[in-house]
């Protein structure tokens, strides 16, 4: 079985803060992670992927095979930023989401 | 970008009847689409996977008798949620991947389904 978890629901950080949100997966084959962003009254849209080892807008995220992990980091928060986060897994055919972080990047 | 459009974007329904939530790609076809539902302050959960031209491929647990999906054609899924009940009320979003089967998902809007 696959299994995305994202420990923390919320998340607040003031501008200009570095950020980190947590993704941990277990999953016996090789994985695929991606991040998913879901701006406002958006829908949710693809922020990126490990395959491509991409900056989007200042947010990276290395996939730590050791340590199962896929964390999503920027050094530098923006107001703009504030937005629901969710952690992917794609594996087995199947595309598995973490729960979900609200990000709230305060001025 | 790829888009994927859905409609209605919400409805409101009486207990006991059908509804009918259509996802559509918009300027790519998507030999597959997926379901996913989505409760209040929770993630995204796969109902099913959507084969065009095939039945859809359900998860464990999802209904298929009640959640009908129908991939007419490359760019057209439906999900009829039939009988609904007010426990059907949520969140229903469809998906379908840029090329391979679960390659870069494009998201619809969503359809909130509320059932009173």
């Amino acid at each position: 079985a696959q299994r995305v978890t994202q420990p923390e629901k919320l998340l607040s950080v003031f501008k200009g803060a570095p950020v980190e949100l947590k993704c941990n997966y277990s999953y016996s084959g090789s994985p695929e992670l991606f991040w998913y962003v879901q701006y406002s009254r958006q829908r949710l849209q693809l922020l990126l992927r490990h395959i491509s080892r991409e900056s989007i807008k200042g947010f990276t995220a290395d996939l730590n095979k050791g340590e199962t992990s896929f964390h999503l980091k920027k050094p530098f928060a923006q107001e703009e930023d504030s937005a629901m986060y969710y952690c992917a897994l794609s594996g087995g055919n199947m595309l598995t989401f973490g729960g979900g972080t609200r990000l709230m990047v305060k001025p | 970008g790829a888009v994927v459009s859905q409609h209605p974007s919400w409805v409101i329904c009486k207990s006991g009847t059908s509804v009918k939530i259509e996802c559509r790609s918009l300027d790519f076809q998507a030999t597959t689409m997926f379901w996913y539902r989505q409760f209040p302050k929770q993630s995204l959960m796969l109902m099913a996977t959507s084969n065009e031209g095939s039945k859809a491929t359900y998860e464990q647990g999802v209904e298929k008798d009640k959640f009908l999906i129908n991939h007419a054609s490359l760019t057209l899924s439906t999900l009829t949620v039939t009988s609904a009940h007010p426990e059907d009320s949520s969140f229903y979003i469809c998906s379908a991947p840029s090329g391979g089967y679960t390659d870069t998902q494009y998201f619809g809007p969503g359809t909130r389904l509320t059932v009173l």
